[in-house]
């Protein structure tokens, strides 16, 4: 059983540029959530696809945006980047959407906006 | 809205001493609770749930409703329990978790 991966580990980038992550989730996952965690704080809820469709969205601005593929598959589009954007993204899959299933975390991206 | 206070940032323990880790909660419903840890160069990983009323690795967390806390404790804390640890809270219908900011727990030998 394959666990969830993202690519890139790191990432530097500057302000107003444009940014993608990618995750894989774990074999038998069809559900994708993504957090982004700031130095010294706890991961905070971005969005979650569910089956391709989004199904709940965090406190984020629209350039941060999202896709699911047929594959269970998923990125994490960052539009405009600033500063405050530099965090630990976390990916994490589960069995579906349901709040009953466990997540499993993947290793997340570092991000940097300079 | 929700939210997750964990009031303390680091806590160190000598092996053997009982260990505490507090968490209280936020939320007018009905709440499902977490406990994450995360241990040197490991991903984030799920160590106990409320409903499932279980002890792993020696630790046991109650949710109390009247207190809005769900502190995570073990009775003789190990140095292999050394990690960043954090209490997560669930509501609605998905799987969004609302996370604290998380403890360091460190044991000493």
């Amino acid at each position: 059983e394959t666990g969830v991966t993202q690519s890139p580990t790191h990432l530097i980038k500057t302000r107003g540029q444009q940014v993608t992550l990618r995750c894989s989730s774990q074999s038998g996952h069809n559900t994708v959530s993504w957090y982004q965690q700031a130095l010294g704080q706890g991961p905070q809820f971005i969005f979650q696809y569910y089956r391709e469709e989004e199904n709940g969205r965090g406190n984020f601005p629209p350039r941060f945006s999202g896709l699911q593929f047929p594959n269970y598959s998923s990125e994490l589009n960052v539009n405009a980047l600033e500063l405050d954007d530099s965090a630990l993204y976390l990916c994490a899959s589960s069995l579906s959407g349901r709040g009953a299933d466990t997540q499993y975390f993947g290793p997340g991206t570092r991000l940097t906006v300079l | 809205a929700q939210r997750v206070t964990q009031p303390e940032k680091l806590l160190s323990v000598f092996k053997g001493a009982p260990v505490e880790l507090k968490c209280n909660y936020s939320y007018s419903g009905s709440p499902e609770l977490f406990w994450y840890v995360q241990y040197s160069r490991q991903r984030l990983q799920l160590l106990l749930r409320h409903i499932s009323r279980e002890s792993i690795k020696g630790f046991t967390a109650d949710l109390n409703k009247g207190e809005t806390s769900f502190h995570l404790k073990k009775p003789f804390a190990q140095e292999e329990d050394s990690a960043m640890y954090y209490c997560a809270l669930r509501t609605g219908a998905n799987s969004k978790l609302t996370f604290g900011k998380g403890i360091t727990l460190s044991v000493r030998p």
